[in-house]
């Protein structure tokens, strides 16, 4: 079955620092993968997906991620950390590569930018 | 196009007792799954419902159930409740129309049982 880790519950760098949130799965095929967001309060809101093609992912906000096969990571980069970047962030994988498929998250990874 | 709506945001039980939450889908999106999140936990995947249909089903004990409606709209219900049912529960409709199906989340409604 297809699963997710997130290394690192609670990440912590500095305002203009390089972000890097890691992600690593589990799937038995190719597969769909996401990065979420959440604000406090809030629900989680899409920043980007892989599906087939190109292995770097551009999305939202200044966020990219690399899908890479032989490492099965999906690790979330930033080059640049700004305030409005803390959140929670959570990696997940599409059980098969269908949009009728269950869509498993990782456990978390809470960002907290020090200024 | 209005997002997901999810109704009570906020909400206090008691053991013992039943709750409904709802959720109203993107429009055009036919299926809605819901997720519980809690913190030790996480995101913990409860159900899927297509066309009226469960499509997908998590590892929840059966107090927990759901349903949908030919409009879309879901509901779920928890009943006989529990102390450890304290959680946020997420709705999110997919177009399942496009290649991913990525899900468009809600704000949640939070439950806390006393």
């Amino acid at each position: 079955a297809q699963s997710v880790t997130q290394l690192g519950s609670h990440v912590s760098v500095s305002e203009g620092a390089l972000v890097l949130l890691r992600c690593n799965y589990s799937s038995s095929v190719p597969p769909y993968l996401f990065w979420y967001v959440q604000y406090p309060n809030q629900g989680l809101q899409l920043l980007l997906k892989y599906t087939t093609g190109a292995t770097l992912v551009k999305g939202i906000n200044g966020f990219e991620a690399e899908f890479k096969k032989s490492e099965t990571s999906f690790h979330l980069t930033k080059p640049s950390a700004h305030m409005s970047d803390a959140a929670e962030y959570f990696c997940a994988v599409s059980e098969a590569p269908s949009s009728a498929s269950k869509i498993i998250f990782g456990s978390g990874t809470r960002l907290s930018i020090r200024p | 196009k209005a997002g997901v709506t999810q109704t009570p945001r906020y909400l206090i039980k008691t053991r013992g007792q039943q709750v409904t939450l709802s959720c109203s889908p993107i429009s055009g999106h036919r299926s809605v799954s819901w997720y519980q999140q809690t913190p030790g936990q996480g995101l913990q995947f409860l159900f899927e419902y297509f066309s009226e249909t469960q499509r997908n089903k998590g590892n929840f004990p059966g107090r927990f159930s759901g349903r949908q409606f030919s409009n879309s709209r879901s509901e779920m219900n928890v009943s006989t409740l529990e102390l450890g049912d304290s959680a946020l529960y997420l709705c999110a409709s997919r177009d399942t129309g496009t290649v991913t199906g990525e899900l468009f989340f809600g704000e949640g409604s939070r439950l806390t049982v006393l």
